[in-house]
């Protein structure tokens, strides 16, 4: 069956460190992977989007890798801050082109200051 | 202007009532979604429209009924519910074709 795991319930980090998450996937062939931040209470908000054929993307402090071999993405916080504390979600699409996302369950990030 | 708009933020209903949910872009979106969250789950799907045609429905039982009047707005009618339907409700809407999904801040629904 199809599954998605991203490895750590809960990440606890000094602030200034790098916050590093996992998401691994099984019985996928996704053309793409998303990662969302979601605050308590709150909706997903869409952080970034990498494809099949690219091996990383960056946005300011937020770094994707995507490791169609592994069946893996690492997603990177670098000089993590407070604010950056939230729910880290990875999603891929299940069958292409016809908009069905699944989630993972999240990793929680608290960053200390 | 990129925001999905729900509303109510906050509804709290019995069992014998008739409530809705509703939900607004004007980002041009065609596809539009509802999800479903419970606490430390991610959010499941239950209905997809599509240039405002319902194309998925995620087996989601008959007292959730969805309505999608145009192409900015949708609903969710809801009839009949058990206490376990209690849970976020997240709309969300995308570009047909497009892969990003654009989520409102949900309505929380209890169910007594």
């Amino acid at each position: 069956s199809q599954k998605i795991e991203q490895n750590s319930e809960a990440l606890n980090i000094q602030e200034g460190k790098t916050a590093t998450l996992t998401c691994n996937y099984t019985n996928y062939s996704p053309a793409y992977l998303q990662w969302y931040r979601q605050d308590p209470g709150r909706g997903p908000v869409f952080l970034l989007l990498i494809r099949e054929n690219e091996k990383e993307k960056r946005k300011e402090r937020l770094k994707v890798t995507f490791d169609t071999t592994l069946k893996q993405s690492l997603f990177h916080i670098t000089a993590s801050q407070p604010a950056d504390s939230a729910t880290y979600l990875c999603a891929l699409d299940r069958i292409s082109n016809d908009y069905k996302l699944s989630f993972g369950a999240g990793t929680t990030v608290t960053v200390r200051a | 202007d990129t925001e999905v708009t729900q509303t109510p933020k906050h509804l709290v209903m019995g069992m014998t009532n008739k409530k809705s949910l509703k939900c607004e872009q004007h980002m041009g979106h065609r596809a539009m979604y509802w999800y479903k969250q419970k606490a430390k789950k991610p959010p499941e799907l239950m209905f997809v429209y599509s240039y405002e045609k319902l194309s998925i429905n995620e087996s989601v039982p008959s007292r959730f009924s969805p309505e999608c009047p145009n192409s900015s707005l949708l609903n969710l009618h809801l009839h009949a519910l058990q206490p376990e339907d209690s849970a976020l409700y997240l709309c969300a809407s995308s570009q047909a074709g497009e892969d990003t999904q654009y989520f409102g801040p949900g309505t929380r629904l209890t169910v007594l």
